[in-house]
């Protein structure tokens, strides 16, 4: 298995709070990746890296920010969460190019209540 | 519309049924995937084409280009393949992958 490791794994927060979620990889991988997965829905990209201090938008990123200050963290932030933001997020890392083969952490659900 | 379709949504079978799974993308590709997420939520690569077929023990995937369209075979299903089983596309349109929304499958003993 790839080592990514995401944190927290669950979490439930209030409308208005700020949240991060960190993703962690061993992998020395250059492109990282946030998803949310909602019922009925595929997974949407958030925001992606592809390397350190380098971030683009996905096509669901409002409302979201992220960064990368080291090859192997990437965090996720809600400045403010809402209840639309109730989600499974999923961080995902790829060597190659974006459209590789994408290795998955194992998910963190978030509650935004 | 999505850009791509799985179908069916969910299935149901008897264990040592044969399975497929399809998958209809519209956009022009570099590769297919095929994923697989057990209830536990952990997403894991099954397989990445883009011509022809690809055979792993029990799961086959193949892929049409000129269709654009792609079938996960699972034959003598067991319980233990009862998971979300996922198509998602490397697209050229954007450079980016897209996902379906996944079919639930579940293996009855």
């Amino acid at each position: 298995d790839a080592g990514i490791t995401q944190s927290p794994r669950h979490k439930v927060t209030e409308t208005g709070t700020p949240v991060t979620l960190r993703c962690h990889q061993t992998e020395n991988h250059r492109y990282m990746y946030w998803y949310r997965q909602d019922p009925g829905h595929g997974l949407r990209l958030i925001h992606y890296s592809y390397g350190v201090k380098d971030t683009d938008k996905g096509e669901v990123s409002d409302g979201y920010s992220v960064s990368r200050s080291k090859t192997e963290d990437f965090l996720l932030t809600l400045e403010s969460a809402t209840s639309s933001q109730t989600s499974v997020y999923f961080c995902a890392i790829s060597g190659t190019s974006r459209t590789y083969e994408q290795y998955f952490g194992p998910g963190t659900r978030l509650t935004v209540t | 519309k999505n850009e791509v379709e799985q179908s069916p949504q969910n299935l149901t079978a008897q264990e040592g049924e044969f399975i497929t799974i399809n998958c209809s993308y519209s956009v022009g590709i570099s590769a297919l995937h095929w994923l697989q997420q057990h209830p536990g939520g952990g997403i894991v690569s099954l397989f990445m084409l883009s011509s022809g077929k690809k055979k792993h023990g029990r799961l086959i995937a193949t892929i049409n280009i000129q269709e654009k369209h792609s079938s996960l075979h699972i034959t003598a299903s067991h319980p233990r393949d009862s998971a979300v089983y996922i198509c998602a596309v490397s697209s050229l349109n954007n450079n980016d992958m897209r996902f379906g929304a996944g079919t639930r499958l579940t293996v009855k003993p």
